[in-house]
């Protein structure tokens, strides 16, 4: 069964450090996506990519984070210069039909990866 | 800004019993419900939908119930098996992204 892929599963990082997570989404995925679960708190929305762009985003979202899509499989989330309140766990997900109206809006995840800020 | 809420961090029942996981949400242009499963160390797993236009969607063990009226909605299992032991995360579609609750973690025990 195909499956959304995420490295590294675990990373430990020190403060003010670049910090990239890797994503490969399911093949015939069109959508893709980046959440981060912090530790006791609910799975939060970070941002949205289709065609090779950000579609939407939130406001934790801000210029420290980035997106790519470096080449037809990976998918990437790089954190600029960590902070120690971006520990947490983080998804990728890709979807076939994405969230807009009408869709169902089913993601498929990955694993995620974990991200220890010192 | 929580528009999903699980009020309930956790919820402990007998094997062969029913669980019911609740859910309430504040924002009436939600689309579509979603009921998530996350086991220890895996990414949250799509469980079982429902439409904004629908009241009620049934899965073989699983079934969920929208109240829109009451912004509430629940997610029954029965019979309830230990491998259903995990955490369920309630999501709303909201057209752009799906919002989350915080989650309840679910114990079925023998």
């Amino acid at each position: 069964e195909p499956e959304v892929t995420q490295t590294p599963s675990h990373q430990v990082t020190q403060m003010g450090q670049e910090v990239i997570l890797r994503c490969v989404p399911i093949s015939n995925h069109l959508y893709f996506y980046w959440y981060r679960q912090i530790l006791g708190q609910k799975v939060e929305f970070l941002v949205s990519f289709y065609n090779n762009e950000i579609s939407e985003k939130s406001e934790i979202f801000d210029d420290q984070f980035s997106v790519e899509r470096p080449d037809g499989s990976n998918f990437t989330l790089k954190i600029r210069s960590t902070k120690l309140e971006d520990s947490a766990m983080y998804f990728c997900a890709s979807s076939e039909t994405g969230t807009g109206m009408a869709n169902t809006g089913e993601l498929f995840f990955g694993e995620g990866s974990r991200l220890t800020v010192l | 800004d929580q528009q999903v809420k699980q009020n309930s961090p956790s919820l402990s029942v007998q094997e062969g019993r029913i669980s019911i996981l609740n859910c309430d949400y504040t924002n009436s242009m939600f689309d579509y419900f979603l009921w998530y499963k996350k086991y220890p160390a895996e990414g949250p797993t799509f469980l079982i939908s429902i439409s904004s236009i629908k009241d009620k969607n049934e899965d073989g063990r699983f079934t969920v119930f929208l109240n829109k009226s009451a912004k509430h909605l629940s997610l029954h299992i029965v019979p309830s098996q230990p491998g259903d032991s995990a955490v369920y995360f309630c999501a709303a579609n909201s057209g752009y992204a799906l919002n989350f609750g915080k989650g309840t973690s679910l114990l079925v025990t023998p």
